[in-house]
């Protein structure tokens, strides 16, 4: 079955640094990722998805995501942190055997001044 | 355009009873699911449908009942409700399993 990891709960950047989210997957075939942002009493909204068209992924608000087989990682990059990224963010995969969207424990990311 | 709509957005039941929370999605999506999230755990696989009639079983479907009588409704039933269940479902939607999920703002579910 499939299964994203994200190591730990919490991340603090201060504005303007760069912001490095990571995420691991497990898939016995080759998976749709994405990554999904929710501001505070909200849903979640996509910020960006792999499709195997690409390695590197372009999302909204200048995130970006490298998928790395290898590796198997899609880790979430920003180069530089604004006030209004504050928010808790999600990776997720879809596997077509499955069916299913599993969503990581998901990484808060809070931006200090 | 309407999106994902969840209904009611918050509700408080006693221990025992039962109680159904509504999704509808106006975007004529195939794949719909039921999530929960609690601090800590991320969002949890309840139920999922790939289309009208279907349905199927997540990470954590004990306690839970689901429908999918027509398209645009995803119903998710609690027959006897439990202080574990205390949490926030959200409902989502996509057209394929594949894109992008839409999600509704989420119901705040207290069992007490």
């Amino acid at each position: 079955a499939q299964s994203v990891t994200q190591l730990g709960s919490h991340v603090s950047v201060s504005e303007g640094a760069l912001v490095l989210l990571r995420c691991n997957y497990s898939s016995s075939v080759p998976p749709y990722l994405f990554w999904y942002v929710q501001y505070p009493n909200q849903g979640l909204q996509l910020l960006l998805k792999y499709t195997s068209a690409a390695t590197l992924v372009k999302g909204i608000n200048g995130f970006e995501a490298e998928f790395k087989k290898s590796e198997t990682s899609f880790h979430l990059t920003k180069p530089s942190a604004h006030m209004s990224d504050a928010a808790e963010y999600f990776c997720a995969v879809w596997e077509g055997g499955s069916e299913k969207l599993v969503f990581g424990k998901g990484m808060k990311l809070t931006v200090n001044p | 355009n309407a999106g994902v709509t969840q209904t009611p957005k918050f509700r408080v039941l006693k221990t025992g009873q039962s109680m159904t929370l509504l999704c509808a999605q106006d975007m004529n999506h195939e794949y719909m699911y039921w999530y929960r999230q609690d601090p800590g755990m991320g969002l949890r696989l309840i139920h999922y449908s790939v289309g009208e009639g279907t349905t199927a079983k997540g990470e954590v479907p004990d306690g839970y009942n689901v429908s999918r009588l027509k398209k645009q409704n995803f119903l998710l039933g609690l027959e006897s409700a439990a202080p574990s269940q205390t949490s926030v479902y959200f409902c989502a939607s996509s057209y394929r399993g594949h894109t992008e999920a839409f999600f509704g703002q989420g119901t705040r579910l207290t069992v007490v």
